[in-house]
């Protein structure tokens, strides 16, 4: 049973960076099956996938064309665990951000952080 | 980048209906990597079907799905109280990444 969970702030002033982090129990952020994914949902975006890391003989990390001047995953081995860094954020940034184990399908999520950007 | 349109935005159904939901995609989803959500207030998505037509664990078999290219259908048989929610679909063709319907909202009539 995998399970995530995520922490972090839930205020973010506009230019600030927003982080998150994804602690994974039951499974290997290291896997060479499974993708660490964001993705963040908001009413006037709907759910929009942010980007994901995995492990296959090295690492690899893609993101979403629409914040992919502004965003970084990275894995943490040493505490199994994977994080998000979303720069230059604005009320536009301000949304529900979850972590999910990719595979076939998404089977595991994060509980989501309400993220509001605000001064 | 593949937009999945989902058809209709709201079913307005009794229990025991049936529900048909549709995904299309702008193009050829490769592969049959598409999946179905159920997501209810406050709550993340939880994974349906996977594979275009396959159950995840724990998914009542009430859930059925089917397509394949750009046309996908998920069916709910017999609509029982919980299944009261937003639908979305997803592909997950590893490139460029994941993209999701913006939602079917099956709510009581």
């Amino acid at each position: 049973q995998v399970q995530l969970q995520q922490s972090g702030p839930g205020l973010v002033k506009p230019s600030q960076t927003l982080s998150l982090t994804c602690a994974i129990s039951g499974d290997s952020v290291s896997s060479s099956s499974a993708a660490w994914n964001w993705i963040r949902q908001s009413p006037s975006r709907g759910l929009e996938w942010l980007g994901r890391t995995y492990y296959r003989s090295k690492w690899y990390n893609d993101y979403a064309a629409s914040v992919k001047s502004r965003i970084t995953i990275n894995p943490d081995t040493s505490k199994n665990q994977f994080s998000l860094q979303l720069n230059s954020v604005t009320p536009e940034d301000t949304a529900v951000y979850f972590c999910a184990r990719g595979g076939t399908g998404a089977r595991d999520w994060g509980q989501g952080t309400l993220v509001t950007v605000s001064s | 980048e593949i937009v999945l349109t989902q058809s209709p935005d709201t079913l307005s159904l009794s229990p025991g209906d049936r529900a048909t939901l549709s995904c299309r995609a702008s193009q050829s989803v490769t592969g049959g990597f598409l999946a179905w959500y159920q997501q209810t207030p406050g709550q993340a998505p939880r994974l349906l079907i996977y594979a275009a037509s396959s159950r995840a664990s724990g998914v009542p078999d009430r859930f059925s799905a089917s397509g394949s290219g750009t046309d996908f259908t998920l069916t709910i048989s017999r609509l029982e109280p919980e299944d009261f929610a937003v639908y979305y679909c997803q592909q997950y063709d590893n490139s460029p990444g994941w993209t999701f319907g913006q939602g079917t909202k099956v709510e009581i009539k």
